[in-house]
């Protein structure tokens, strides 16, 4: 069965500084989809990232950015320059056909940003 | 465009009755997938509806069901209420079938079972 595991329940950095929130999954699927979801304190869960285990190439997006690693089945993820807007609970989620085609979703890492 | 709105946003019912929650997607979006996020069980996949039939269904009993209209709005239904139902409900729409891909969500709606 599928699985994902984020070990840090929580991160607490100074603004500015740079964060790495931690992703592990497991699953039997050579064909899978990751995501990474932040869910500000409205509740309202926002869309960060999806990739396919085919694409492995590590993504940047402003301060954001992915590194998928199939060797370590992991896929974090790292603000750069934390803000304090960046606090949040983000969320790891994986799907295929192990889970049916379901969001397998990991138990997110709150983090907080102190100014 | 107007995203994904929830009603009601609270709401309060008493072991044993039945509630429904309302779930309008994004315009043009024909999936709506409904998601429980509770303290415990964090979040979990419940249902997901594409042009008004099921396609995906979580492990969750038969008391929890939900329909999809023509125009796409989703409802969700839980009947006979138990406490453990307390949790935050999140609807989420998107342009195609399946929740491998991008996915808007609500604002949930937050139920309170006493």
């Amino acid at each position: 069965a599928q699985k994902v595991t984020q070990a840090q329940t929580e991160i607490s950095v100074v603004e500015k500084e740079d964060v790495t929130l931690d992703c592990v999954y497991e699953t039997r699927d050579t064909t899978y989809y990751l995501f990474w979801y932040k869910q500000p304190p409205s509740g309202e869960l926002v869309f960060l990232i999806r990739r396919n285990s085919f694409d492995e190439q590590n993504e940047i997006s402003g301060r954001y950015s992915w590194n998928f690693q199939k060797s370590t089945s992991s896929f974090n993820f790292t603000i750069t320059a934390s803000q304090v807007v960046d606090s949040a609970v983000y969320f790891c989620a994986l799907s295929g056909r192990d889970s049916n085609y379901q969001l397998i979703w990991g138990a997110g890492t709150k983090l907080i940003i102190k100014p | 465009k107007a995203g994904v709105t929830q009603t009601p946003r609270y709401l309060i019912k008493t072991r044993g009755q039945q509630v429904t929650l309302s779930c309008s997607p994004i315009s043009g979006h024909r999936s709506v997938s409904w998601y429980q996020q509770t303290p415990g069980q964090g979040l979990q996949f419940l249902f997901e509806y594409f042009s008004e039939t099921q396609r995906n269904k979580g492990n969750f009993p038969g008391r929890f069901s939900g329909r999809q209209f023509s125009n796409s709005r989703s409802e969700m239904n839980v009947s006979t209420l138990e406490l453990g139902d307390s949790a935050l409900y999140l609807c989420a729409s998107s342009s195609m079938e399946g929740v491998t891909y991008e996915q808007y969500f609500g604002p949930g709606t937050r139920l309170t079972v006493t």
